[in-house]
């Protein structure tokens, strides 16, 4: 139990859906994050925010649509994602900007 | 932009041999720095941090890292690694003037022979 939860842990999408990651997390941080992790690569910073407000985004392609609706929660919205965006979706979450951060186990996305 | 490099992408290794991973970042004044480890099928887990103070940082499961600030360097040290190490390990710093993102190094997979 990592204090971040994901949802769901599998996911099989086709390139036309629209699906949504979701993550929760129990430890009052006030930052969360969104990673991409692809076999071989290193972990990819996608999206961060911080007290809810959106502080960094990576030049990420807009069918990735974050939201954060409160400070325990962060979505990330797909719609018409292509084949290379099947990955590993990780969440994380840390008190502030500056210190470690708590990963959630992932949401492992495939699109077909 | 700042980076993360690890030396190392897979490390076989026998039961009770030493281990060392290489971290090396580039420059980027003040950073705050951490070793993280995925054991197969878990989540990502932090094994240690360095924010300041003793450079020497010891964290869970006997492992320990070294900050050599003049050689931009993180390197992870256990003495003598056990078949439950296996796994993959990932250096990550915190840039202070990258507005305090974590930034991964590309991992290294960590395989021990029992």
């Amino acid at each position: 139990e990592t204090g971040v939860t994901q949802t769901p842990r599998h996911l099989v999408m086709g390139m036309t859906n629209k699906k949504s990651l979701k993550c929760e997390q129990h430890l009052g941080h006030n930052a969360m994050y969104w990673y991409k992790q692809s076999a071989k690569k290193p972990l990819e910073l996608m999206f961060v925010y911080s007290l809810e407000e959106r502080v960094e985004n990576n030049s990420v392609p807009s069918r990735f649509s974050p939201e954060c609706p409160n400070s325990s929660h962060l979505f990330l919205h797909l719609h018409t994602l292509q084949p290379e965006d099947s990955a590993l979706y990780l969440c994380a979450s840390s008190k502030e900007m500056n210190t470690e951060a708590f990963f959630g186990q992932g949401t492992r996305l495939t699109v077909v | 932009a700042q980076s993360v490099s690890q030396h190392n992408h897979h490390v076989i290794l026998s039961e009770a041999a030493s281990l060392e991973l290489g971290c090396n970042y580039s420059y980027g004044g003040t950073v705050n720095l951490f070793w993280y480890v995925q054991y197969p099928g878990q989540h990502l887990q932090l094994l240690l941090k360095y924010f300041s103070g003793d450079p020497l940082v010891k964290g869970i499961k006997g492992f320990e890292a070294e900050f050599i600030k003049s050689k931009f360097s993180f390197n992870l040290r256990k003495p003598s690694v056990q078949w439950s190490d296996t796994a993959e390990y990932f250096c990550a710093v915190i840039f202070y003037n990258q507005g305090g993102k974590l930034i991964f190094g590309q991992g290294t997979e960590l395989s021990v022979k029992p």
